[in-house]
């Protein structure tokens, strides 16, 4: 059971370059979520996700396409990176069984854009 | 716009004694508080957590104090070691709309020295 998987650890972009942070989980949870993480501002929901087929805005979600075609599955899409979006990025996920679950997060990838 | 203000940013704490940290929420409709505990390189994950209902929450070394009149929550870590030292999150959401959608305060990053 390897819980919230991220991928990559690391990675750097250039300007206006495009990438997908991918997010996998294997605890069948219905509940994903993208937070990104800066030093001094804490976690920032930028996107989630209910089930397949359905996501909705976080609190900063200008920059960023998701899409979630299975249940397992919630990738993050940058399209033209910009430096503002250097961050800590970390994808969670959590049970539908009942409200407020905890959120279970992966490793998180360090995005660098310069 | 909703915010969960924390503080210290930062705390140093001598091996044994007692941290704490302090948090504020602005939405009164919130109605779950968790702290979250994060390692250097790794996500945040689950410490305690406490609804509006309750005024103290226990577990172990770790004490959540709640008070709803001044809408403001503090962790208390009693008898702190050097493996506590990490960054600590306090958070609030509301258990409508769907999912967990926390609202994450900046973090206090803890020191417990020997």
């Amino acid at each position: 059971n390897a819980g919230v998987t991220q991928t990559p650890k690391f990675r750097i972009l250039k300007i206006g370059q495009s990438m997908t942070l991918q997010c996998t989980q294997d605890m069948n949870h219905n509940y994903m979520y993208w937070y990104r993480q800066d030093p001094g501002m804490g976690l920032k929901l930028i996107y989630y996700s209910v089930g397949a087929g359905i996501t909705d805005k976080g609190e900063v979600p200008n920059g960023y396409n998701v899409s979630r075609s299975t249940t397992e599955d919630f990738p993050l899409r940058l399209e033209l990176a910009a430096p503002s979006q250097t961050s800590v990025y970390f994808c969670a996920s959590s049970p539908r069984d009942r409200s407020n679950s905890p959120l279970h997060f992966g490793n998180g990838t360090r995005l660098t854009v310069t | 716009q909703q915010q969960v203000k924390q503080s210290p940013q930062s705390l140093i704490v001598q091996k044994g004694g007692i941290s704490i940290i302090n948090c504020a929420y602005e939405n009164t409709a919130f109605d779950y508080f968790p702290w979250y505990q994060q390692f250097p390189g790794k996500g945040p994950a689950l410490l305690i957590a406490i609804r509006p209902d309750v005024s103290e929450k226990k577990e172990g070394r770790f004490t959540i104090s709640f008070n709803k009149s001044a809408k403001q929550f503090s962790l208390h870590i009693m008898d702190s070691q050097p493996g506590d030292s990490a960054t600590y999150f306090c958070a609030a959401s509301l258990s409508t709309g769907g999912g967990n959608k926390l609202t994450f305060g900046t973090g206090t990053q803890l020191k417990v020295e020997l």
